[in-house]
């Protein structure tokens, strides 16, 4: 089956302008996760989704970034008036939900985020 | 609050020898799920391991082993007779939200 789909794979934005980034997570999977990696860095927390529950926002850096995720399956991660220092790889990942815990996750091949 | 640490962000050893990449964690849950994950220069993630908090029982696969120690919060990963195929980096999460460890860049000489 498919994995995660993440598009654009390259997004190249003037600085100012609003992204969008999409992420199509493995059919089944109920948890939906943002993260974003800059050069050389480690993984950073942005956004979960699980189910229908309210998402775990704690992770977005500013009142720029936000998320959503329609009909519990396709996600969408948009940046507003995008700066340099949002320049990133953009990473998402799902996996699904037992009552005991998760599976792990699935990662799609992210977006590379290049704001001039 | 969560928190991972890997302290150590780059080790270089030769090929064949034997090398562990350390993460402490920090978490007030009691139950929560450790993870283990290699991103190789290709960039994509790989899953490694999962293991939960009620499970120290260490684990081998292959080359590989994992030291799972609650009394530390500490669940460290070792390489037996690495390999330049092993060259990557390396990351240690916690679940909830998964929280990631800043990652260790491993360099296998041949």
């Amino acid at each position: 089956g498919a994995g995660v789909s993440q598009s654009p794979s390259n997004k190249v934005t003037e600085k100012g302008k609003d992204v969008e980034l999409r992420c199509d997570p493995i059919s089944g999977h109920t948890a939906l996760y943002w993260y974003r990696q800059s050069l050389g860095q480690g993984l950073e927390f942005l956004i979960y989704f699980q189910g229908n529950s309210a998402p775990d926002k704690s992770g977005l850096p500013s009142d720029r970034f936000s998320a959503e995720r329609t009909g519990g399956s396709v996600s969408t991660l948009t940046i507003q008036r995008t700066q340099q220092e949002d320049s990133a790889v953009y990473l998402c990942a799902s996996s699904l939900f037992f009552g005991t815990g998760f599976s792990p996750l699935h990662f799609g091949n992210g977006t590379r985020l290049t704001v001039t | 609050a969560q928190k991972v640490t890997q302290a150590q962000t780059e080790i270089s050893v030769v090929e064949k020898e034997d090398v562990t990449l350390d993460c402490v964690y920090e978490t007030r849950d009691t139950t929560y799920y450790l993870f283990w994950y290699k991103q190789p220069p290709s960039g994509e993630l790989v899953f490694l391991i999962r293991r939960n908090s009620f499970d120290e029982q260490n684990e081998i696969s292959g080359r590989y082993s994992w030291n799972f120690q609650k009394s530390t919060s500490s669940f460290n990963f070792t390489i037996t007779a690495s390999q330049v195929v092993d060259s990557a980096v390396y990351f240690c999460a916690l679940r909830r939200a998964l929280t990631f460890g800043s990652g260790t860049r491993l360099q296998v000489q041949p």
